[in-house]
Parts: structure tokens; sequence; C-alpha cells
């Protein structure tokens, strides 16, 4: 079956606590990103990955850090975590076509990550 | 700046009847659009699409229209049934951009009584 995962579904942390949520998906898609839920905002993109190797920022990425070592693999790392990311995250992947991605982008469950 | 805008949080239609969803978006860059359904404790799930060069793009009771005049653009759902309850998401992008990434609004609850 098709599909990105997550993990965890569910943290609670506290502040400072490093922290990485995974993100697989096994559609050998090259673009792979990374967003954040809040009431009221929507959806922001926080990083995206055009292949392995290849990241960048999005609209919030302060505070975050990804990696992308493998094709399949673009977890989200949190090295000191504040209260104000406190969120819903969810990981996305589509296919690339000649290095644009195709928009039709599949996501993961979502990670609800709570920091006190 | 909200680049892309769903200005009704919430939208409620009986069953058998039809929702029409409005989104407004502010960027003329803008030239894909996309609108994605979530339920509840689950990811958003592509809905349907279309393309600043078409005006409407239909998929069995989904149907997309587009103004770009009016920088508009709507989703039609015909019949409504009650599993369409769900948050729905406009999204738009520009297609050739490095990034493409998706600019999302804020989402619309529809709830569709039995």
């Amino acid at each position: 079956e098709a599909q990105v995962t997550q993990n965890p579904r569910y943290l609670i942390t506290v502040t400072g606590k490093k922290l990485t949520v995974t993100c697989s998906q096994n559609m050998n898609h090259e673009y792979m990103s990374w967003y954040r839920q809040d009431p009221g905002l929507g959806l922001r993109q926080i990083y995206y990955s055009m292949n392995v190797e290849v990241t960048d920022k999005g609209d919030v990425p302060e505070g975050y850090k990804v990696s992308r070592k493998e094709k399949r693999n673009f977890p989200l790392i949190l090295e000191s975590p504040s209260p104000n990311q406190t969120s819903l995250y969810f990981c996305a992947s589509s296919a690339g076509l000649a290095g644009l991605p195709r928009y039709e982008q599949y996501f993961g469950p979502g990670t609800r990550l709570t920091v006190t | 700046d909200q680049q892309v805008k769903q200005n009704s949080p919430s939208l409620s239609v009986q069953e058998g009847r039809i929702s029409i969803l409005n989104c407004d978006y502010t960027n003329s860059m803008f030239d894909y659009f996309l609108w994605y359904k979530k339920y509840p404790a689950e990811g958003p799930t592509f809905l349907i699409s279309i393309s600043s060069i078409k005006d409407k793009n239909e998929d069995g009771r989904f149907t997309v229209f587009l103004n770009k005049s009016a920088k508009h653009l709507s989703l039609h759902i015909v019949p409504s049934q009650p599993g369409d309850s769900a948050v729905y998401f406009c999204a738009a992008t520009v297609y050739t951009g490095a990034n493409s990434k998706l600019t999302f609004g804020k989402g619309i609850t529809l709830s569709v009584r039995p």
C-alpha cells in the first residue's frame, strides 16, 4: 500500500529536550515536505526536499532541522523545542518530474506535538 | 499576509444538495490550484486540481471552477453526502517555481446533514 508514515503520532515533551519526528514514504517520490497546522493558520510549510541531499527552507523554518540522506526518509528535528512549536505536523511527498514536483501531494497521518 | 483565503470557516448543507466552497487568492503568480480534504486524525488527501489555463475541471461529484480575473475559485460538490463532512483546504502554487510549494488556506469545515 502506497503511504507516508510518521512516528510518533503523539508526543508530549519538555522545553529544550531534543526530538526527532520520522517520516518515510514507499512511493519512490523525489519531493518531500514538512508542514505544521495551527488553528486559524492552515498548513504552513517548514522545510522541503527536492531530492536526496537537497533541502531548503519553507515559510516557517526557525527552530527546525531536516535531513534527506535517503530518498524514502525525511526526518524533522527539533534541537531545542519550545512551547510555540506545539502543533500538528504533517509530512508529505509527491512524485518529481524533471526536478519539478507534482502537486498532488500525499500526506502522512500527522504527529501531534505538545511542548510544555 | 494570507495569500490564499477561505473566508468562511464552516458550511452546513443538507444531504443531496449542492455544497459550494469558496477560495480567494491574492498572488497573481499562482497558476495551479488544488483542493484537499481532511478527516479528523488523518492527513489531508488530494481531491481535485485545476490549472490556470482552464476555468473548470470535473471529477465525478466534484467540480472546481476558476475565475482568474476575480482571483477566485470554488469547489462544487453535487450531490453532497454525509461522508463529505470534513475540512476542505484550498491550495495554490506557481507551477514552475523553484520550490513549487503549496500555499494553503485556513480550511472550511463542511457538515452534510443526513
